[in-house]
């Protein structure tokens, strides 16, 4: 019982480059989130999904795209990285919004942009 | 602007004493409130939730108190133990609003250290 995957677990970029985040969950739950955490920075939402093939913006979603092509896997994209992206990316999936079922996060992807 | 706020960065307190960690928030539509726990090189851990019609809930060593007068909660942790250095997350969401509204808005983190 993994819960929730991400890959990979840190990344070096260069200014102008892409790459992609994988999130992986097992536990079949509908709702998907990517956030970014900041030093000194709470977690902050990025894009988030309610259910396979829907997605929408969270709270800062400029220079990200995201795809919830099957239900266990959401990828977060950077087409073209900026230092302003480097950060730890932690996905997070849930049953339902945040009540009873709370969110379950994955380890975190620390991306490093040069 | 933030909506919510944990204005203390750091608490140390010695084992077996009461931790309080504190929380404030400005948007009186949140009616969901919770604390995660984060070590790390991990991601955050569920520890405790409090809906708005409570004042109190209690899980353990850990309890929450909800002041919606004050838009003020607090995380107690009693007895404290060293484990549970960590740093701590307050959460919020509006989840009877629907939509985006529902999406959690976390604070700034408050990193607890419990010395033996």
């Amino acid at each position: 019982n993994a819960g929730v995957t991400q890959t990979p677990k840190f990344r070096v970029l260069k200014t102008g480059q892409s790459m992609t985040l994988l999130c992986a969950q097992d536990m079949n739950h509908e709702y998907m989130y990517w956030y970014r955490q900041d030093p000194g920075m709470g977690l902050r939402l990025i894009h988030y999904s309610v259910g396979e093939g829907t997605t929408a913006k969270g709270e800062v979603p400029d220079g990200y795209n995201v795809s919830r092509l099957k239900k266990q896997n959401f990828l977060l994209g950077l087409e073209s990285a900026a230092p302003s992206q480097t950060s730890v990316y932690f996905c997070a999936s849930s049953t339902d919004r945040a009540t009873q079922e709370t969110q379950y996060f994955g380890p975190g992807t620390r991306l490093l942009v040069l | 602007d933030q909506q919510v706020k944990q204005n203390s960065p750091s608490l140390s307190v010695q084992e077996g004493r009461i931790s309080i960690l504190n929380c404030d928030y400005t948007n009186s539509m949140f009616d969901y409130f919770l604390w995660y726990k984060k070590y790390p090189a991990e991601g955050p851990t569920f520890l405790i939730s409090i809906s708005s019609i409570k004042d109190k809930n209690e899980d353990g060593r850990f309890t929450v108190f909800l002041n919606k007068s004050a838009k003020h909660l607090s995380l107690h942790i009693v007895p404290s133990q060293p484990g549970d250095s960590a740093v701590y997350f307050c959460a919020a969401s509006a989840i009877n609003y629907g939509g985006s509204q529902g999406n959690l808005i976390f604070g700034k983190g408050t990193k607890l250290s419990v010395k033996p």
